[in-house]
C-alpha cells in the first residue's frame, strides 16, 4: 500500500489562495469519497480540516475547501493568513479496512 | 471538552514491548471508535490501528499486524496499544484519536507519547 503523493511544499502570500494536491490511485483516493485533510502545527497534534472530500467540521473557517477529481484530491486555502502556515496531510480509505495518509505538505505563508 | 491523554511511551530495546494507554474524557467514550496513529521524528502521519466503539472489530496496518494489539476498557474510558517485537522503524510519537462517528477520520487527537526503539 503506497501513500498518496503530496507536494513536499507549497507557499503563498497573505490574502492569496493556494491549492495542495493529494494524488492516489483508484484503490484509495479515486475509489472512495473518504478523503480527509489534517492541519498540523509544529509540536502539535493534527486537526481535522476537511472530511468526506469537501465537508468542513464546525469551527473550521470557510477559507478551507476540498474537492476531488479522479484519483486526485485537493485542499484549497483562500485568503491565506499567517496562522495557516503548517503541515497538511491528506488521508483516504484504501479498502480492506485500511487507511492511508499522504506524505504531507509544508505550507509557508510568505 | 474532549481530552485524550496518552502515556506509556519510553525507550525500549529492539524486540522489546510496551503498553501504551490513552485516557479519554469529555465525551461518551463507549460510543466512538478509536484510532492509533504514529509519526516518526520529522516524518508524516502513519495509521496504525482502529477499534470499534464496543471492541468487536479491530483493524491494523499491515506493518504492525501480528505485533501490535489494540484494545479498550469502556468502564475505564481507556484505549490501549500493546506493542511487541519492536523495531527501530517503530520509533515514533503515538497519537490516539477519536473517530467522528465514522471510522474514516478523526476529530480529536491527543498530544502523543514517544516510543524510542534503540539499543
Amino acid at each position: 500500500q503506497s501513500a498518496p503523493t503530496q507536494p513536499p511544499s507549497a507557499s503563498g502570500s497573505p490574502g492569496q489562495s493556494v491549492t495542495i494536491s493529494c494524488t492516489g490511485t483508484g484503490s484509495d483516493v479515486g475509489g472512495y469519497n473518504y478523503v480527509s485533510w489534517y492541519q498540523q502545527h509544529p509540536g502539535k497534534a493534527p486537526k481535522l480540516m476537511i472530511y468526506e472530500v469537501s465537508k468542513r467540521p464546525s469551527g473550521v473557517p470557510d477559507r478551507f475547501s476540498g474537492s476531488k477529481s479522479g484519483n486526485t484530491a485537493s485542499l484549497t486555502v483562500s485568503g491565506l493568513q499567517a496562522e495557516d502556515e503548517a503541515d497538511y496531510y491528506c488521508s483516504s480509505y484504501a479498502g480492506s479496512n485500511n487507511l492511508v495518509f499522504g506524505g504531507g505538505t509544508k505550507l509557508t505563508v510568505l | 471538552q474532549v481530552q485524550l491523554v496518552e502515556s506509556g511511551g519510553g525507550v525500549v530495546q529492539p524486540g522489546g514491548s510496551l503498553r501504551l494507554s490513552c485516557v479519554a474524557s469529555g465525551f461518551t467514550f463507549s460510543g466512538y471508535g478509536m484510532h492509533w496513529v504514529r509519526q516518526a521524528p520529522g516524518k508524516g502521519l502513519d495509521w496504525v490501528a482502529f477499534i470499534w466503539y464496543d471492541g468487536s472489530k479491530k483493524y491494523y496496518a499491515d506493518s504492525v499486524k501480528g505485533r501490535f494489539t489494540i484494545s479498550r476498557d469502556n468502564s475505564e474510558n481507556t484505549l490501549y496499544l500493546q506493542v511487541n517485537s519492536l523495531r527501530a522503524e517503530d520509533t515514533a510519537v503515538y497519537y490516539c484519536a477519536k473517530d467522528r462517528g465514522s471510522w474514516y477520520y478523526s476529530d480529536y487527537w491527543g498530544q502523543g507519547t514517544l516510543v524510542t526503539v534503540s539499543s
